[in-house]
């Protein structure tokens, strides 16, 4: 199993519901992130998670919460989110953080968000 | 300034041309450099990874790194229809703070 898979692929929330992005691979991959992506424009780093541990949070806005329940799983739990969310969210996973691989990111195809 | 500079482009180039892309940065210490092909409405496929300087080659794909000039380049041979998508270059410090330029709109035509 060479792929990470997003559910939802699409999703349309209002703002005061609460909802959850998945991501899950099975590559043994021990780092995994959260990207969120505007159109036309690159993706950003959101959340970083090493070893089932969060290691870097970008700064992002508390009604974003990311959760790692083990290494093949991670979850982005919304809540209360603005129009201004709405997006593509991408997940990718990679080897270890900091070991020398001919790998990068591997990302899913994202769940396409819509805060109405 | 940005720490990953790209020419959004578009670029436009007939089949068979050669397709030069390229970013540069500001930051010395990333040691990790990536190229990215995105479909509309897909997530990013890892096209070319690069630990420090230097060239590599995959089939009609070549990635080339130079950190005296903080220069990265990718370039497409014998370009195909297929080949047109977003182009985006990626770094990092130590493989898990990947950086994103803005993408290079490319559009290969018949």
């Amino acid at each position: 199993d060479t792929e990470v898979t997003q559910t939802p692929k699409h999703l349309v929330m209002g703002m005061t519901n609460k909802k959850s992005l998945k991501c899950e691979q099975h590559m043994g991959h021990r780092a995994m992130y959260w990207y969120k992506q505007k159109a036309k424009k690159p993706p950003e780093l959101m959340f970083v998670y090493s070893y089932e541990k969060l290691s870097i949070n970008e700064s992002v806005p508390s009604r974003f919460s990311p959760e790692c329940p083990n290494s093949s799983l991670l979850n982005l739990h919304l809540h209360a989110l603005q129009p201004e969310d709405s997006a593509l969210y991408l997940c990718a996973s990679s080897q270890a953080p900091g070991l020398r691989r001919d790998y990068g990111y591997t990302f899913g195809s994202g769940t396409r968000l819509t805060v109405v | 300034q940005k720490e990953v500079e790209q020419d959004p482009g578009p670029l436009s180039v007939p089949e068979g041309a050669i397709v030069s892309l390229n970013c540069t940065y500001s930051n010395s210490a990333f040691q990790y450099f990536m190229w990215y092909r995105q479909y509309s409405r897909k997530g990013p496929e890892l096209l070319m990874y690069t630990y420090s300087s230097g060239n590599k080659e995959d089939g009609r794909f070549t990635a080339q790194v130079d950190k005296s000039s903080k220069y990265i380049s990718l370039f497409i041979r014998d370009s195909q229809p297929s080949d047109s998508a977003t182009y985006l270059c990626a770094m990092s410090l130590n493989n898990n703070d990947m950086r994103f330029g803005a993408g290079t709109r490319l559009t290969v035509k018949p």
